[in-house]
């Protein structure tokens, strides 16, 4: 089963206005972690923001925030003030206590336009 | 931050050859490494978890075999694809975890493209 689901497969967004990026999460397991991270073109990797379940405030890092609804198991990624630099694929993910493995989901691509 | 650095980062071979690709970190001991296979425009797919000092685990699907991983230290893990086809082709990137926590980030390579002829 997808433990990991981001419905939007590509997103175009203006320059200076925000953007939301879905993600849900299925697991049974109380304790668990959910990261984004962004990927450009040139494909590395890039670490943006980190929720732990039990934290009660949602997560933010500059101009990246998480809405975090542990109801709904869903962990959305808002980005502010879009820039051209923003265009690239995003990755939702989460790490469970049974393996601790980064499993991801499908990807968003986002496209900032001028 | 913590640097990861893997390399070549871009690799053409023709069939059958084997390629190693490396994966260090720079400035921490990585407890454990894992190694992700990427298609274009796909999501990142595990291939195996290695830990120093012990055989990797490989995820259902993948050919131990013709994927070798070795992780002799804390801070090198190895990834040689043996025999390589052009089924082979594809984007292999690296991450590595100073330790075993739900909070502890990954910080990866900047990954290495395969292209085999």
């Amino acid at each position: 089963a997808q433990k990991i689901t981001q419905t939007q497969p590509g997103m175009f967004v203006q320059e200076k206005e925000a953007v939301t990026l879905d993600c849900t999460y299925d697991t049974s397991d109380q304790s668990y972690g959910l990261f984004w991270y962004k990927q450009p073109s040139s494909g590395e990797m890039i670490f943006l923001i980190y929720q732990g379940s039990y934290d009660e405030q949602n997560a933010t890092e500059g101009r990246y925030s998480l809405n975090f609804q542990k109801a709904r198991k869903s962990a959305n990624l808002v980005i502010s003030a879009s820039q051209l630099g923003d265009s690239a694929m995003y990755f939702c993910a989460m790490r469970e206590p049974n393996d601790y493995k980064l499993s991801f989901g499908a990807g968003t691509t986002v496209t900032v336009r001028a | 931050g913590a640097v990861v650095s893997q390399h070549p980062s871009r690799v053409i071979c023709k069939s059958g050859t084997s390629v190693k690709i490396e994966c260090r970190s720079l400035d921490f001991q990585a407890t454990t490494m894992f190694w992700y296979r990427q298609f274009p425009k796909q999501s990142l797919m595990l291939m195996a978890t290695s830990n120093e000092g012990s055989k990797a685990t490989y995820e259902q699907g993948v050919e131990k075999d013709k994927f070798l991983i070795n992780h002799a230290s804390l801070t090198l893990s190895t990834l040689t694809v043996t025999s390589a086809h052009p089924e082979d082709s594809s984007f292999y990137i690296c991450s590595a975890s100073r330790r075993v926590s739900l909070n502890e980030k990954l910080f990866f390579g900047s990954g290495t493209q395969l292209s085999v002829l």
